[in-house]
């Protein structure tokens, strides 16, 4: 594997509250993602990184903001979270930006906003 | 947005060949062609991925047709541990993967 982690796994938290996942690889992948997972959507792409302190948005990107200080570490911020927000949250690498290279992905982190 | 079309479901006996279609019509030049799938409580899992060719590895093989406008997924011999949903993908010049909900894959003992 690709030596992605995410952490925590599992979190429980309650409306309003700030919330940050982290993702930690070791393969020097130059590009890192945050998607979220829920029934009957398939995944969907929130914001990835193209190389330390350069971020993007992705389809659903309304609520979450990103940081990336290390080329290993991309953390995903819900400042102030909502119910809707409740979801599993994926991970992933990859080496280059033309498409020629897969994407490797984190166990993700079941998130519950209760 | 760089969609595809798959079959919500499938079935297949065990030790069988299995051809999972995608259909991408919008597909543009420079698109490639991205397999994933996922078990359950799992991340995706890279499969295959092509531009143009057909192409082989020790996970399945990926039948790319002549326009580009859909593509097949072979598995050669279906397990028990292939059951799974499969994403077919496209991966854009814009960096961009666009997931669709997969055909889920049923093999049969």
């Amino acid at each position: 594997d690709a030596g992605i982690t995410q952490s925590p796994r599992h979190k429980v938290t309650e409306t309003g509250t700030p919330v940050t996942l982290r993702c930690h690889q070791t393969e020097n992948h130059r590009y890192m993602y945050w998607y979220r997972q829920d029934p009957g959507h398939g995944l969907r792409l929130i914001h990835y990184s193209y190389g330390v302190k350069d971020t993007d948005k992705g389809e659903v990107s309304d609520g979450y903001s990103v940081s990336r200080s290390k080329t290993e570490d991309f953390l995903l911020t819900l400042e102030s979270a909502t119910s809707s927000q409740t979801s599993v949250y994926f991970c992933a690498t990859g080496g280059d930006r033309g498409g020629n290279q897969p994407q490797h992905f984190g166990d993700g982190t079941r998130l519950s906003i209760l | 947005d760089a969609k595809t079309t798959q079959p919500n479901s499938m079935e297949s006996n065990e030790e069988e060949p299995v051809h999972l279609p995608c259909n991408h019509s919008t597909i543009s030049g420079t698109d490639y062609i991205h397999w994933y799938r996922q078990l359950p409580s799992q991340g995706p899992e890279y499969v295959i991925h092509g531009l143009t060719s057909n192409v082989n590895n020790r996970m399945a093989s990926l039948a790319i047709a002549e326009d580009r406008k859909s593509s097949t997924l072979i598995l050669h011999r279906a397990t028990l541990r292939d059951a799974a949903v499969y994403y077919c993908i496209l991966r854009t010049t814009g960096n961009q993967f666009y997931f669709g909900t997969g055909t889920s894959l049923t093999v049969i003992p």
